[in-house]
């Protein structure tokens, strides 16, 4: 099975522009989870979305949104870009995320790099 | 609030040392606990350890879970250079998304 795919692994932009990230889970998971990774702070979770819908969502400014879309496959974007937002964004896949199943194993993408200058 | 902690935050060892890396946790409604190891990338998935799962162990590596002291250990045997990396601990609680620690630098050195 192909894992966790995200695009774009790298990236750069400018304070104030907008980022899209995505993430495509494994197949036949339906739940997505975004995580930001920073040295400081560690893995800090963004939101979850099971079979479309936003399930979870983190302690983040409303700069940082999400959506699924019937393939399963997620983006999440960031509007007016901060110098804070570099980062390390992971995506991680499931088969039902927080929701009920003894499944709770999450696989990670390789992430993308953001840098804002 | 949910909380995860681990110990120690980094570790230098030589290869073939054996090492204990510990996460302990507070939970309103536990549900599983997962170990991973971050090397330069992504985390990769290691272990989940669950009330019906508090052992588990593959190769070198073997992990316990103790739900009444609320802390769970993973152990790596005969180290070697490439165990060298981030090692995270995350708890579920209900029907919460994960929760992870700082994670476990562990260094091995030849």
């Amino acid at each position: 099975k192909a894992g966790v795919t995200q695009t774009p692994r790298y990236l750069i932009k400018t304070r104030g522009q907008q980022v899209t990230l995505s993430c495509s889970p494994i197949s036949g998971h339906r739940s997505v989870s975004w995580y930001q990774q920073t040295p400081g702070q560690g893995l800090q979770f963004l939101f979850e979305y099971f079979s479309e819908t936003q399930r979870n969502k983190g302690n983040f400014p409303g700069r940082f949104s999400g959506r699924q879309f019937s393939n399963s496959r997620s983006e999440m974007n960031v509007s007016t870009l901060e110098l804070g937002d570099s980062a390390l964004y992971l995506c991680a896949s499931s088969l039902f995320g927080s929701g009920t199943g003894a499944k709770d194993e999450q696989y990670f993408g390789p992430g993308t790099r953001l840098t804002v200058t | 609030e949910d909380k995860v902690v681990q110990s120690p935050l980094s570790l230098v060892v030589h290869e073939g040392d054996t090492v204990t890396l510990n996460c302990s946790y507070e939970v309103t409604n536990f549900r599983s606990l997962l170990w991973y190891k971050q090397e330069k990338k992504a985390p990769t998935f290691l272990f989940m350890l669950t009330s019906s799962g508090i052992e588990k162990k593959s190769g070198r590596l073997s992990s316990i879970l103790d739900k009444k002291e609320l802390f769970s250990i993973l152990n790596i045997t005969a180290t070697q250079t490439g165990d060298s990396a981030v090692y995270l601990c995350a708890v579920r609680s209900g029907n919460t998304p994960l929760v992870f620690g700082k994670g476990t630098r562990l260094s091995v050195i030849a």
